[in-house]
């Protein structure tokens, strides 16, 4: 089946230090892709959708300065928390879909840990 | 009032069991995805449908249109199957293809 890859599983840094995060589709054409972030024992709550090619479209209270999304192909978009800080600590989740219609497949997270 | 509500928050089963997870929403929807959320937080796409009923080995999901409501049922249920169950809908009134989620479900099998 459809097997969405993101990288890395964990990161711990300091705070001030920017991390990307990479979401791949490894069989299929992710049109779209969608960046999630998940506070413990809380739902996914969407931060951004972006279609690839296109400027990511952000959450009311999603600093897109903050969160920098780049969705340059079919099947790659990274997720960059710049400067972070220990209010970005979360679990991020990206999941992405081919097309209308068809379902979204996630990506096994990022548990991001800013000391 | 959640756009998306699930039930029950925990369940507790016996290896063997058979279990329900029901889901309400409350605006119309173009489909519904049931989610299963490992410990360590990966994210599997169990379902996807917009009517009737579909069945996955020992999983099957259930859509009721006119009442707003779906069921996941796990039949002899494992203690694999101990995971948060997450009820997501793709409501018709927003744009584009965000899903609504709902707080999801705690499900521990014990052997």
């Amino acid at each position: 089946g459809a097997v969405v890859s993101q990288h890395p599983s964990r990161v711990i840094c300091k705070s001030g230090t920017s991390v990307k995060i990479e979401c791949r589709s490894l069989d299929f054409q992710a049109t779209t892709m969608f960046w999630y972030r998940q506070f413990p024992k809380q739902s996914l709550m969407l931060m951004a959708t972006s279609n690839e090619g296109s400027k990511a479209t952000y959450e009311q209270g999603v600093e897109k300065d903050k969160f920098l999304i780049n969705h340059a192909s079919l099947t790659l978009s990274t997720l960059t928390v710049t400067s972070a800080h220990p209010e970005d600590s979360s679990f991020y989740i990206c999941s992405a879909r081919d097309r209308i219609g068809q379902p979204q497949h996630f990506g096994d997270g990022t548990r991001l840990s800013i000391l | 009032k959640n756009e998306v509500e699930q039930s029950p928050q925990n369940l507790t089963a016996q290896e063997g069991e058979f279990i329900t997870i029901n889901c309400s929403y409350s605006v119309g929807i173009s489909a519904l995805h049931w989610l299963q959320q490992h410990p360590g937080g990966g994210i599997v796409s169990l379902f996807m449908l917009s009517s009737g009923k579909k069945k996955h080995g020992r999983l099957i999901a259930t859509i009721n249109i006119q009442e707003k409501h779906s069921s996941l049922h796990i039949t002899a249920s494992h203690p694999r199957d101990s995971a948060v169950y997450i009820c997501a809908v793709r409501l018709v009134q927003t744009s584009g293809s965000r899903l609504t989620f709902g707080e999801g479900t705690q499900l521990t099998v014990n052997p």
